[in-house]
């Protein structure tokens, strides 16, 4: 099983929207809407942000939302703040089963 | 409140085993999978396999079928993984993830570093 792809990095100044992709298959993203996206800043543990492609968990940010067309999911964040500036991973469930992460995407807030 | 709470960092020669524990609270052990992930330094997520807790059947990511064993001893509410033959790409941070009633992760261990070397 592949990793997801995702862009390697991603900036936008304060008060921008970023978008983030997550590039899959038929058989983990395409065919499931169980896409989940984690945050994860400099030595520290993931964080759920969004689960089955655009549900935001109690606490999450709405500046935060998910989607999904085809094989692609996206992540995007509106009104970029500081204290976005982490590492962003996708991960789909499969038809295996299992689940894949993405590759990761590091947003730099300028 | 839910927690994850794994041992602490191991330091491994190339060829041995490493058993990292998560013990779990703030929950019924037995209603949820848990996933490990580990995280090479300075690099991305790798899903390594999930277990459920109530019964133990579990699925590998084919990369780890033949060296991985994940188990549970639900008295004590706590979740194994043991990684076996360990070669220095094996340095890495390992997490422990709740499933959430679906198909997501909603909380995790603090991570335990395993690091091999000779």
């Amino acid at each position: 099983q592949s990793a997801l792809t995702q862009p390697a990095s991603v900036s936008g100044s304060p008060g921008q929207s970023i978008t983030i992709s997550c590039t899959g298959t038929s058989s983990d993203v395409g065919g499931y809407n169980y896409v989940s996206w984690y945050q994860q800043h400099p030595g520290k543990g993931p964080k759920l942000i969004i689960y089955d492609v655009s549900n935001r968990p109690s606490g999450v940010s709405n500046r935060f939302s998910g989607s999904k067309s085809g094989n692609t999911a996206s992540l995007t964040i509106s009104g970029l703040q500081a204290e976005d500036e982490a590492d962003y991973y996708c991960n789909s469930y499969t038809s295996s089963s299992t689940y894949v992460f993405g590759t990761g995407t590091k947003v730099t807030v300028l | 409140q839910v927690q994850l709470v794994q041992s602490g960092a191991e330091l491994k020669k190339p060829g041995a085993s490493v058993k990292v524990s998560c013990k779990a609270s703030g929950y019924t052990f037995t209603s949820n999978a848990l996933s490990w992930v580990r995280q090479a330094p300075g690099q991305g997520l790798e899903w390594m396999g999930w277990i459920i807790a109530h019964d133990g059947d579990t699925n590998y990511a084919q990369k780890f079928q033949g060296r991985v064993t994940m188990t549970t001893d639900t008295s004590t509410s706590t979740a194994y993984m043991e990684l076996r033959s360990l070669r220095s790409d094996d340095t890495a941070v390992y997490y422990c993830a709740r499933h959430s009633g679906n198909y997501y992760f909603d909380f995790w261990g603090q991570g335990t570093l395993v690091t091999v070397s000779s």
